[in-house]
């Protein structure tokens, strides 16, 4: 089990907006950070810090938070999105990953 | 340009040892925390464990199934991080990639292109 919960996966037409969640206990004091990791390729920031975007990140990409969820919106979602999505959250002594998310644009 | 490159996977039998290395460049090294994160086959993201700076005292941390059996290391010299691996098992197959938090501040950003270490017999 995860201390950080994603739904496995989230399903979104092209130019709709998709949104991924991740909860846990974590994040009631700790940002979220996100990741992209498409097949056979190395994860990609792009949220950090729960809001912020790194620069090369499309504007589509957006973070919010709430409590002790974070939330993952892509809005305008294209194609080349379909990727799988990790948070991560961390302390003083440890870091945690999320399960991740399987992002399907059908 | 932030660049991470591993290297030492391998197949290892279990019970056997492994050390990866990762060569960074682009960056002030000596200022930033290291980590280590794997991925087993079809599996998500573990995070292994990591090195603070030097300046933060350069505390390792691990992940409870590493804790004992891994060790992280520096040699801030050559601009290179270690992840010695010893009584590996099966279940530490996976790609391990080595990322950067450049500013303590709990974010990996890059991660190297990753090597794939399998235990088996």
């Amino acid at each position: 089990s995860y201390d950080l919960a994603q739904p496995p996966s989230v399903s979104v037409s092209p130019g709709q907006t998709a949104r991924i969640t991740c909860s846990g206990e974590k994040l009631v004091s700790k940002y979220a950070c996100w990741y992209q990791q498409k097949p056979g390729q190395s994860p990609v920031l792009v949220i950090y810090q729960a809001t912020k975007r790194p620069s090369g990140i499309p504007g589509r990409f957006s973070g919010s938070t709430s409590g002790n969820t974070a939330t993952l919106t892509i809005s305008g979602t294209q194609d080349v999105d379909e990727a799988d999505y990790y948070c991560q959250a961390w302390d003083t002594t440890s870091v945690v990953f999320g399960g991740g998310t399987k992002l399907t644009v059908l | 340009e932030v660049r991470l490159v591993e290297s030492g996977g391998g197949l290892v039998k279990p019970g056997g040892s492994l050390r990866l290395s990762c060569a960074a460049s682009g960056f002030a090294f000596n200022n930033a925390w290291m980590n280590w994160v794997r991925q087993a086959p079809g599996k998500g993201l573990e995070w292994v464990g990591r090195i603070k700076s030097r300046a933060d005292g350069g505390r390792t941390d691990y992940a409870a199934p590493v804790k004992g059996r891994f060790a992280i290391s520096k040699e801030s010299s050559k601009n290179m991080l270690y992840l010695q691996m010893n009584s590996l098992t099966t279940e530490d197959t996976a790609v391990y990639y080595c990322t950067t938090d450049l500013n303590a501040a709990g974010w990996f950003d890059p991660w190297g292109q990753g090597t794939l270490v399998t235990v088996s017999s």
